[in-house]
């Protein structure tokens, strides 16, 4: 059973650039959920899909931010007009719905603006 | 609105020590979830343990154990003789009900534990 798998590892770009991030889910798992990670700090949620459907966006995800799942299995996460206040780690995890069941996270990808 | 507070920026103790990180949780819900998650300098968030709102019953796992108490609203964690493989930043992490399980998790700022040889 692999894990949650994330790419690029590191990403390092312009500011105004877009980027765009991948993550595929542990194969079984309804849920895919995005969070974001600063320096010292604890993940901060983004957004998530049950499925294909995204279901919750939090105020943290600008409209230069966009997710999607289409078939309901690997998700991409685009960032457009890069800023420096974008720098930071970005999460992926996934879990199985219903019950109390726990989110896997993938190792992330590090996002660098210059 | 949901806030998890770890009052404990980092703490360090010497290896076989037992030491406890605090956790403490703030929500209008009346049905949660409560995690701890683990994350060692490598970087991967590893799940530790989960608790729901309405089962205080605390839990022992080999050395690490958790103790969660509604009426104080926290849920905090215990390693017992501690090792050199524990130092990592433990996060405790809150999430609401909402029919399938828990939807974004709100987490703490973490706690950085250090464990000297």
């Amino acid at each position: 059973d692999t894990g949650v798998s994330q790419d690029p590892r590191h990403k390092i770009t312009k500011r105004g650039q877009n980027v765009t991030f991948r993550c595929d889910p542990i194969s079984e798992h309804n849920r895919l959920y995005w969070y974001r990670q600063t320096l010292g700090q604890g993940p901060e949620f983004l957004t998530y899909f049950q499925n294909e459907a995204q279901l919750e966006k939090s105020r943290l995800l600008s409209d230069r931010f966009s997710a999607e799942r289409p078939k309901g299995s690997f998700s991409t996460l685009e960032i457009q007009r890069t800023e420096q206040g974008d720098s930071a780690m970005y999460l992926c995890a996934s879990s199985f719905l219903g019950g109390n069941q726990p989110q896997h996270f993938g190792d992330g990808t590090r996002l660098s603006i210059l | 609105a949901q806030k998890v507070t770890q009052a404990q920026t980092e703490i360090s103790v010497v290896e076989k020590e037992d030491v406890t990180l605090d956790c403490v949780y703030e929500t209008r819900d009346t049905t949660y979830y409560l995690f701890w998650y683990k994350q060692p300098p490598s970087g991967e968030l590893v799940f530790l343990i989960r608790r729901n709102s309405f089962d205080e019953q605390n839990e022992i796992s080999g050395r690490y154990s958790w103790n969660f108490q509604k009426s104080t609203s926290s849920f905090n964690f215990t390693i017992t003789a501690s090792q050199v493989v524990d130092s990592a930043v433990y996060f405790c992490a809150l999430g609401e009900y909402s029919g399938g399980g828990a939807d974004g998790l709100t987490f703490g700022k973490g706690t950085h534990l250090i464990i000297q040889p």
